[in-house]
């Protein structure tokens, strides 16, 4: 049962570099979300997806860019990193995009920007 | 304006002794509220929520959190601690705008860091 899967856990990257964080859940969610979470900070919503389909800005996506590749999918990419993006970037899902509805958290990747 | 506070950023308890986190929030709309751990190098795992039914509401691991609307708060309880709770809590509110309940903005509480000592 592996519910939210991400990839990579780990990288590290130059500034100027790009990479793509991936995502994944086998819970037939519709809603997927992207989070990064700096200490002190607690967890700020960088997009998310509704619905297959569609995408939407959170509260910090400069900088980011996302696709919603399926139902199951939903990556985020990073096009030149800075060293202010060097965070933890957690995706979730949920049922649906409801004020009511929890979320299901992945592991985490763990980005360095040097 | 939304906003959750947690009014301890460390709370350190002995093994078998009761666990206090205190959550207040503010919202101008009925709110959901919502408790999440995250242990270390791992996602948040939700333990409770609260969605306008009881207002005690009973999450896994014996943990509960009581709704107070007078006093705007939804503190986090658990009757004995134990070495496995040990990790970082998250209150989270969430409150819903209009009709239809999609169109909400969710906050997360900037966490409390609980250590249990033998």
């Amino acid at each position: 049962n592996a519910g939210v899967t991400q990839t990579p856990k780990f990288q590290v990257l130059k500034t100027g570099q790009s990479m793509t964080l991936q995502c994944a859940q086998d819970m037939n969610h519709n809603s997927m979300y992207w989070y990064r979470q700096d200490p002190g900070m607690g967890l700020r919503l960088i997009y998310y997806s509704a619905s297959e389909g569609t995408t939407d800005k959170g509260e910090v996506p400069n900088g980011y860019n996302v696709s919603r590749l399926n139902k199951r999918e939903f990556s985020l990419r990073l096009e030149s990193a800075a060293p202010s993006q060097t965070s933890v970037y957690f995706c979730a899902s949920s049922g649906d995009r409801a004020y009511n509805s929890p979320l299901h958290f992945g592991n985490g990747t763990r980005l360095t920007v040097t | 304006a939304q906003s959750v506070t947690q009014l301890d950023s460390h709370v350190s308890v002995s093994e078998g002794t009761p666990v206090l986190l205190r959550c207040n929030y503010s919202s101008s709309y009925s709110p959901s509220l919502f408790w999440y751990v995250q242990h270390p190098n791992k996602g948040l795992q939700l333990l409770l929520k609260y969605t306008s039914a009881a207002t005690l509401v009973k999450g896994i691991n014996g943990f509960e959190a009581e709704f107070k609307k007078s006093e705007t708060s939804f503190h986090l309880t658990k009757p004995s601690a134990h070495m496995s709770d040990a990790a970082e809590y998250f209150c989270v509110v969430s409150d819903r705008r209009g009709s239809g309940g999609s169109n909400y903005k969710l906050t997360f509480g900037k966490g409390t860091l609980l250590t249990v000592n033998p």
